[in-house]
C-alpha cells in the first residue's frame, strides 16, 4: 500500500498479558517513529529508527516497552506486563529525511 | 513548561468565519514546523509546513515569527468540515532534529 500501515486496528488485553504493535512503513522510507497519544493529548514520543538501528528510545516510559525494526523496514513495539496507564493510541510515523512524517492509523490499545 | 503549547480551545464558529490558533514554542534552535490536523478517531495528517517568510494554501495561511517563538494558523471562511483538532508539530533544535514535538492540539467546532 501506499501509506503507513499499523495492526492490529483495536487491541484489548488484560493486565499482565504482553502485546506486540505492528508498522509497516512506507516503501523505502528509512525513518521510523513511534508515538504514544492519552485521549485528549498530543502524540508523544516513543522511539526512533533509522534503517534498523534504533537512534533515540528516550520517549520508552518503562523497561517494559520495547521496540525493533530488525531488517529495516517493519517494526514491532512490543509492551510486556501490560498495566492499565498504557491504555492509549500508538502511533507509528515514517519520513524520508527531513521530511514530514506519514503516519498510520493507529493501533488502540486498552488494557483491562 | 512545556516545549510546545497551544490552547486546547474548543473554538466554535459559525461557518464562513475566520478564526487563528497560536503555538508557542521554548526551544529557539528549533529548525521545522508544521500544522496537523487530526478528526475524531484517526491518525494525524500534514496541513501544511510553516516557511519563515508564511505561506498560504487555499483558505490556510501559516505564520512563523522566530523572535518571539511562535507559529499561527489562520483559517478563513470556515467551512463544516474544518472540524476537527489542529495539531502544532516542532522539529529539530536540541531534541534532535528528527524528533516532532506535539502540542496537545486545538479543537475546533465550525457550527451551521
Amino acid at each position: 500500500g501506499a501509506g503507513v500501515s499499523q495492526s492490529p486496528r483495536y487491541k484489548v488485553a488484560k493486565r499482565g498479558q504482553d502485546v506486540a504493535l505492528r508498522c509497516d512503513p512506507i516503501s523505502g522510507h528509512v525513518s521510523l517513529f513511534w508515538y504514544q497519544q492519552a485521549l485528549g493529548q498530543g502524540p508523544e514520543f516513543l522511539t526512533y529508527f533509522q534503517n534498523e538501528a534504533q537512534l533515540d528510545k528516550s520517549g520508552l516510559p518503562s523497561d517494559r516497552f520495547f521496540a525493533e525494526r530488525p531488517e529495516g523496514s517493519v517494526s514491532t513495539l512490543k509492551i510486556q506486563r501490560t498495566q492499565q496507564e498504557d491504555s492509549a493510541v500508538y502511533l507509528c510515523a515514517s519520513t524520508l529525511g527531513y521530511q514530514p512524517q506519514h503516519f498510520g492509523d493507529g493501533t488502540r490499545l486498552s488494557i483491562l | 513548561r512545556k516545549e510546545v503549547e497551544q490552547d486546547p480551545g474548543p473554538f466554535n464558529v459559525p461557518e464562513g468565519a475566520t478564526v487563528a490558533f497560536n503555538c508557542t514554542y521554548s526551544n529557539s534552535a528549533s529548525q521545522s514546523f508544521f500544522w496537523y490536523r487530526q478528526d475524531c478517531r484517526k491518525e494525524p495528517k500534514l496541513l501544511m509546513s510553516v516557511y519563515s517568510s508564511g505561506n498560504e494554501d487555499g483558505r490556510f495561511t501559516a505564520q512563523l515569527n522566530r523572535a518571539s517563538q511562535y507559529i499561527s494558523l489562520l483559517i478563513r471562511d470556515s467551512k463544516l468540515s474544518d472540524s476537527a483538532t489542529y495539531l502544532c508539530v516542532v522539529n529539530g533544535g536540541t531534541s534532535g532534529t528528527y524528533k516532532y514535538i506535539f502540542g496537545t492540539g486545538t479543537r475546533l467546532k465550525v457550527l451551521a
